[in-house]
């Protein structure tokens, strides 16, 4: 079993819909979490960071965290053919190494 | 918000030589840097953790006569693949974390590698 298990897409939706994308982890020591968007050909952005359970919002992106479930999500309000990417989930125990997602590819279409 | 710079952005070389790609953090220092190997359509492949001042720690089976890892000072790491072949083509990216123990890790925009 891996430990983040990330839905590798591709999840296709109209301009507008809210996206909701998930990670479930096996490491009840992750503390913790981080969702970047990469675009094609281009280093990972970072979109978020928490490190406790419940939401965090900015703009049109509202991260949540279950530590109880293991679960973590990110939803994109009104999403845009910008928003079209791949995103990685990342957690951490807070040592050195952070271990990601296999990114779930995107597309938005107009 | 953090930058981190990669240099050359692309690069074509011939098989047998070595090629250096080097990592900047532009304004924080990073205590650690690490470096990423990714095929197309697939997600990072962690190749090694380098710490300032000491020796890089590479995950399993990548070679690290092969793949050299420098990280002279808190801003700057290079990646040296040596004698480089066609199989090492890939899209290399570097992160850093920054010296005060943050958690989030801030990606360079990557280095596409093409081996002939």
């Amino acid at each position: 079993q891996k430990e983040v298990e990330q839905d590798p897409g591709p999840l296709s939706v109209p301009e507008g819909a809210i996206v909701s994308l998930n990670c479930t982890y096996s490491n009840s020591a992750f503390q913790y979490f981080m969702w970047y968007r990469q675009y094609s050909r281009k280093g990972p952005e970072l979109l978020m960071y928490t490190y406790s359970s419940g939401n965090k919002e900015d703009g049109r992106f509202t991260a949540q965290v279950d530590k109880s479930s293991k679960y973590i999500s990110l939803f994109i309000r009104d999403s845009q053919p910008s928003d079209s990417a791949t995103y990685l989930c990342a957690m951490t125990t807070g040592g050195f190494k952070t271990i990601f997602g296999a990114g779930t590819r995107l597309f938005v279409k107009a | 918000g953090a930058v981190v710079s990669q240099h050359p952005s692309w690069v074509i070389c011939k098989s047998g030589t070595s090629v250096k790609i080097e990592c900047r953090s532009l304004d924080f220092q990073a205590t650690t840097m690490f470096w990423y190997r990714q095929f197309p359509k697939q997600s990072l492949m962690l190749m090694a953790t380098s710490n300032e001042g000491s020796k890089a720690t590479y995950e399993q089976g990548v070679e690290k006569d092969k793949f050299l890892i420098n990280h002279a000072s808190l801003t700057l790491s290079t990646l040296t693949v040596t004698s480089a072949h066609p199989e090492d083509s890939s899209f290399y990216i570097c992160s850093a974390r920054e010296s005060r123990g943050y958690n989030e890790q801030f990606f360079g925009p990557g280095t596409r590698l093409t081996v002939l």
